[in-house]
């Protein structure tokens, strides 16, 4: 089975900072990984899909990059409303731990 | 409108069982993917098991023999029996879609979630 390790765990950072959150793979996922945005007390947002891809809607200061087993997600100027947990998902159903993102 | 909106979650003893059902519209769930995900109190997302647009159905090794995914075409509706229910079942439960393309797969609508409890 493949495994996800994502980090940090939790992270804390001010407004206009910009965060980066990753996400290692235990194999070769090809750019199968996706990012998700979790509020408290509602159910996950997908965010980036295929490692690179902006879902329709996102606003731009959220991407991804990365192939094979690294992954990077990256907020390039924190606002107050990205205040959440976010989670990298392989291709084949395998969440990572999640990264709290607080405000500073 | 793309809309998912689970029931059937609550309170229930450990051996119990429950059927959560999860009611879309704005899409035809028979022709997707559809999947249930739980995260139990404070902890992280667990996928728990897909149901293919071909009817093949597969489950994480944490619930297989306990729980079974089905739809309902007529009702528009997809369904989790959860039998024999153990405290580590107590969580939200999630159906969300799946968008498949080539090998990827990642969940593009989500419902609102229910809460399972599993206690005496």
């Amino acid at each position: 089975d493949i495994q996800m390790t994502q980090s940090p765990s939790s992270l804390s950072a001010s407004v206009g900072d910009r965060v980066t959150i990753t996400c290692q793979a235990s194999q070769d996922i090809s750019n199968y990984l996706n990012w998700y945005q979790q509020k408290p007390g509602k159910a996950p947002k997908l965010l980036i899909y295929d490692a690179s891809n902006l879902e329709t809607g996102v606003p731009s200061r959220f991407s991804g990059s990365g192939s094979g087993t690294d992954f990077t997600f990256t907020i390039s100027s924190l606002q107050p409303e990205d205040i959440a947990t976010y989670y990298c998902q392989s291709g084949v159903y395998t969440f990572g731990q999640g990264t709290k993102l607080e405000i500073k | 409108e793309v809309q998912l909106v689970e029931s059937g979650g609550g309170l229930v003893q450990p051996g119990g069982s429950l059927r959560l059902s999860c009611a879309a519209s704005g899409f035809t769930v028979s022709s997707n993917y559809m999947s249930w995900v739980r995260q139990a109190p404070g902890k992280g997302l667990e996928w728990v098991s897909v149901i293919y647009s071909g009817g093949s159905t597969y489950y994480a090794d944490s619930v297989k023999g306990r729980f079974t995914i089905s739809r309902d075409n007529s009702k528009n509706t997809l369904y989790l029996q959860m039998n024999s229910l153990r405290a580590e079942d107590t969580a939200v439960y999630y159906c969300a879609r799946d968008r498949v393309r080539g090998a990827s797969y990642y969940f593009d609508y989500w419902g609102q979630g229910t809460l399972v409890t599993v206690s005496s």
